[in-house]
């Protein structure tokens, strides 16, 4: 079955760490998302790449990073210089024909 | 630029109790429109969808209806389940790219 899959579904970070969310796609779909959820709230967009080897900053990009080197992959990389981390990060793929598929996500708390 | 503004949550109802969850768009041009429904700690998967105006989206007993003139696209369903209960967004796309636009989710709790 195609879809996207995140990993860890569940990740610890210690103050001053970095962590990498992974996201991997097996739908072919040349874009990719990240954003963050935080309890009760809607979605924030954190990156975007409508193809590989190309990314874009979406609106709370400031402490995080993310890279794509091939089509398939899209992680995420939160650095320590996001000073408020423990969120719920949801990775997306449109089609390019008006869907988007999201990934089951993953909890990320700070300890 | 484009938007979606949704109903504030959370929404408690009873079960078989009617469901209305209120979705307005701006949009400078003519959308695609989307329910989205996201359970407890999953990511969100596709409720129903229209893509012009007059059209009605319909999936799982729950509908909504792309109305221009109002620039809405309210979710209804006639009887709801406990296990309706989830958070619900609404989002549009405009039909030249990739770029979507969500609502900040409804919460909806469903109580037997």
């Amino acid at each position: 079955d195609g879809g996207i899959t995140q990993s860890p579904k569940y990740l610890f970070r210690k103050e001053g760490q970095n962590v990498t969310l992974s996201c991997e796609q097996n739908l072919n779909h040349d874009a990719m998302y990240w954003y963050r959820q935080d309890p009760g709230q809607g979605l924030r967009l954190i990156y975007y790449s409508q193809i590989v080897n190309d990314f874009q900053k979406g609106d709370i990009a400031e402490g995080y990073s993310v890279s794509r080197e091939k089509k398939e992959s899209f992680p995420l990389t939160v650095t320590s210089a996001q000073k408020n981390p423990t969120a719920f990060y949801l990775c997306a793929s449109p089609t390019g024909r008006n869907t988007i598929y999201f990934g089951e996500g993953s909890w990320l708390t700070v300890v | 630029g484009d938007s979606v503004t949704q109903m504030e949550g959370p929404v408690t109802l009873s079960e078989e109790a009617f469901l209305t969850i209120n979705c307005t768009y701006t949009a400078t041009g003519y959308p695609s429109l989307f329910w989205y429904v996201q359970y407890p700690g999953e990511g969100l998967q596709l409720l129903l969808k229209a893509t012009k105006a007059d059209d009605k989206g319909s999936n799982k007993g729950f509908e909504a209806t792309y109305r221009k003139e109002t620039t809405s696209f309210h979710l209804e369903k006639g009887s709801v389940q406990v296990s309706d209960s989830a958070v619900y967004f609404c989002a549009l796309s405009m039909n030249t790219g990739n770029q979507f636009y969500f609502g900040t989710g409804t919460s909806l709790t469903v109580i037997p």
